[in-house]
């Protein structure tokens, strides 16, 4: 079984410019999360979508950052403009079912952004 | 607010037993979760308490108490490829499910 995929492994950008992060849940995987995670500290849960339906979004700074979930399966995440301190892995994780016996989430290998 | 407290760095020897402490707060709680994260790689899943009492898996075991909001993993028979970030993360509910992660523990291992 193919694990969570995330494009781009790496990205520099300057501050005020741009970026996009792409995610492939699990096939079959209903809820897709995206999460950040600064270093040396724990991943900070971003947005939670069910199928294409936002279920959670309220940690994601919504001036800057902004996220899609087309056909239930793909997800983007952009941050526009960027800041120094988005310098972080943004971290895609997905789950079979919210309500199942063992609420694991698969995480993908993750985007290390570096903003300078 | 919602919170978690773990130590930040725990070192033990090879072939010995660590505990990693996690005390949590929250207004709404319904389970706690551990995963292993190995220097530039992923998070990965290795329990998950709902319930009161020791869940075992094969050498790691999760214990959870929730009239104390705290849990631990234990680690036996540790081995070198244990050295890694442990995080304790707990799922609050309120409609939705993501989850909100502890700080870390990077675990040592020496020979």
């Amino acid at each position: 079984e193919a694990g969570v995929a995330q494009s781009p492994r790496y990205k520099i950008i300057e501050k005020r410019q741009s970026v996009a992060f792409w995610c492939n849940p699990i096939s079959g995987h209903a809820t897709l999360y995206w999460y950040q995670q600064i270093l040396g500290q724990g991943p900070k849960l971003l947005i939670q979508f069910q199928n294409n339906g936002v279920v959670d979004d309220s940690q994601l700074p919504k001036d800057r950052f902004s996220a899609e979930r087309l056909k239930g399966v793909d997800s983007t995440l952009k941050i526009q403009p960027a800041k120094l301190e988005d310098s972080a892995v943004y971290l895609c994780a997905s789950s079979l079912d919210p309500a199942g016996a063992d609420y694991e989430q698969y995480f993908g290998p993750g985007t290390r952004l570096t903003v300078t | 607010g919602q919170s978690l407290e773990q130590p930040s760095e725990v070192t033990a020897v090879e072939g010995a037993i660590v505990q990693i402490n996690c005390t949590y707060q929250t207004s709404g709680f319904y389970g706690l979760s551990w995963y292993q994260q190995h220097d530039g790689g992923a998070p990965t899943f290795l329990s998950y308490n709902a319930l009161d009492g020791l869940e075992e898996t094969g050498r790691f075991s999760s214990f959870l108490s929730r009239s104390d909001s705290y849990g631990y993993l234990l680690l036996q028979e540790l081995q070198m490829k244990d050295s890694a970030s442990y995080f304790c993360a707990m799922y609050s509910g309120g409609g939705a499910d993501g989850l909100t992660f502890g700080k870390g523990t990077h675990l040592i291992i020496q020979p």
